[in-house]
């Protein structure tokens, strides 16, 4: 596709409940991120892969956090057991390489604003 | 840990007026980005400086980078109404042999007509 695509936009859900966001990146592109930015604050790095594997998982916060790419472009993050803490806009982003990433930097989409009631 | 520091966190500016955003790292990189984001939208890229004393322009933004200071500044020259959203930097953290951006607070811009 021509950007970065994220699915839904916009997440309501009760706590306890178990979401999936999706990220669709630009065709070709081998390295994603996923980031969470919380209201007023910066982007806060939660995962990245390389391929279909997760090169660097250091950022999910806990084990209720999970994210795959099975086949190497769309990735799905998935959240258990929702609390009121996670909602925020996850965002999620892509380069063709990771060496790509660095010199030109990351296209970002527009995120899913995950609201946990 | 590395730490990102922008100040000011708000900034109110008339048109046509003149400002600078710091970014303050605290730890070794030479790789530093700077990303626009307009309420509710994604993260726009704006600057990617590579080197020590880079130097980069785009209409009235210029950006540059003192890796020895750990420093990278944000000058908008001659504001005008559209430049108002919020400016973030974010420091290139290479740990473990993946990389990684750790991004400032931000920067909320506000040109006033």
């Amino acid at each position: 596709g021509a950007g970065v695509s994220q699915t839904p936009s916009n997440k309501v859900t009760e706590k306890g409940k178990y979401v999936e966001l999706r990220c669709d990146p630009i065709s070709g592109h081998t390295a994603l991120y996923w980031y969470r930015q919380s209201l007023g604050q910066g982007p806060e790095f939660l995962i990245y892969f390389q391929g279909t594997g997760a090169a660097d998982d250091s950022g999910l916060p806990n084990d209720r956090f999970f994210a795959v790419r099975p086949e190497g472009s769309v990735s799905t993050l998935k959240i258990q057991r929702t609390e009121r803490g996670d909602s925020a806009v996850y965002l999620c982003a892509s380069s063709r390489t990771v060496q790509e990433g660095e010199v030109y930097g990351y296209t970002f989409g527009s995120g899913t604003r995950l609201t946990v009631v | 840990e590395l730490k990102v520091e922008q100040n000011p966190l708000f900034l109110s500016m008339q048109e046509g007026k003149n400002y600078t955003i710091y970014c303050n790292y605290s730890t070794t990189s030479d790789r530093l980005y700077w990303y626009r984001q307009d309420p509710g939208k994604s993260l726009e890229s704006l600057f990617v400086l590579l080197s020590n004393g880079a130097v980069k322009q785009e209409g009235r933004l210029m950006a540059s980078l003192d890796t020895k200071a750990r420093l990278s500044t944000l000058h908008i020259t001659a504001a005008v109404h559209d430049l108002s959203a919020t400016y973030f930097c974010a420091v290139d953290a290479p740990t473990s042999g993946t990389y990684k951006y750790i991004f400032g607070t931000g920067t909320r811009l506000k040109v006033l007509a």
